[in-house]
């Protein structure tokens, strides 16, 4: 069975840094790329951003509201993906989820595969 | 504001068909992929439909994806209770080289 266990959620105060982690099993970690997703509070889904697979390159991507504060990386030696925040805002405040992603050539990507989630609250 | 436009909610009796719509523009669903999401309340989202109208394995056939132009479309066909769900569809955006998606429709089975 395919599992994404998201983990590392918690209370951190505005302007500090959290680490996020991906412990994933049931499938060959490496042959694919992985992407982080945000929910906030009644809201709906907000990418974060994705590293694909070695073999797309790694390429990673993010979200215009995150870039040059979060960092996404990725173990294939453990089967974990991560993601390191830092200079967290109140807005930051959200479920975050761990996901599967899909690349199957230019513009085709989607998500076959979610964690549950874990929450970040940031306050002020 | 989300990139791609969805309406915030639609309804219908158990039984009947729904369509939930999602508009975008050349940059996203006119030249890429759409995928549609289910997301039951308190629950992490689920993949309903990928590369604008395949379903994955499981996935009944009452679920159905279409395209056209810069528009998508999630249909539901047999409408159960257990359908109730915010629907989201996502795709790339070539021009922000991001995945965008939806605000997300609420479905209420009446």
């Amino acid at each position: 069975e395919v599992q994404l266990v998201e983990s590392g959620g918690g209370l951190v105060q505005a302007g500090r840094s959290l680490t996020l982690s991906c412990t994933t099993s049931g499938f060959t970690f490496g042959d694919y790329g992985m992407s982080w997703f945000r929910q906030a509070p009644g809201k709906g889904l907000d990418w974060v951003g994705f590293i694909k697979k070695r073999g797309h390159g790694g390429t990673i991507e993010y979200a215009a509201s995150v870039k040059g504060r979060f960092t996404i990386s990725r173990d294939d030696s453990t089967s974990i993906a991560s993601l390191q925040m830092n200079s967290l805002k109140t807005d930051d405040t959200a479920v975050y989820y761990c996901s599967r992603l899909r690349f199957l050539g230019a513009g085709d990507y989607y998500i076959d595969v979610w964690g549950k989630g874990t929450t970040v609250t940031v306050s002020s | 504001q989300s990139v791609l436009t969805q309406l915030p909610s639609v309804s219908a009796a158990p039984g009947q068909k729904v369509t939930i719509s999602c508009s975008g523009s050349t940059s996203n669903i006119g030249n890429n992929d759409v995928s549609w999401y289910q997301q039951l309340p308190q629950t992490a989202p689920k993949l309903l439909i990928y590369d604008d109208n395949k379903r994955p394995s499981g996935i009944p056939d009452r679920f159905s994806g279409s395209k056209s132009g810069t528009s998508a479309t999630l249909g539901i066909t047999g409408l159960q209770t257990g359908d109730e769900a915010d629907y989201y569809c996502g795709t790339w955006d070539s021009s922000l080289s991001a995945l965008v998606f939806g605000g997300g429709t609420k479905l209420t089975v009446l």
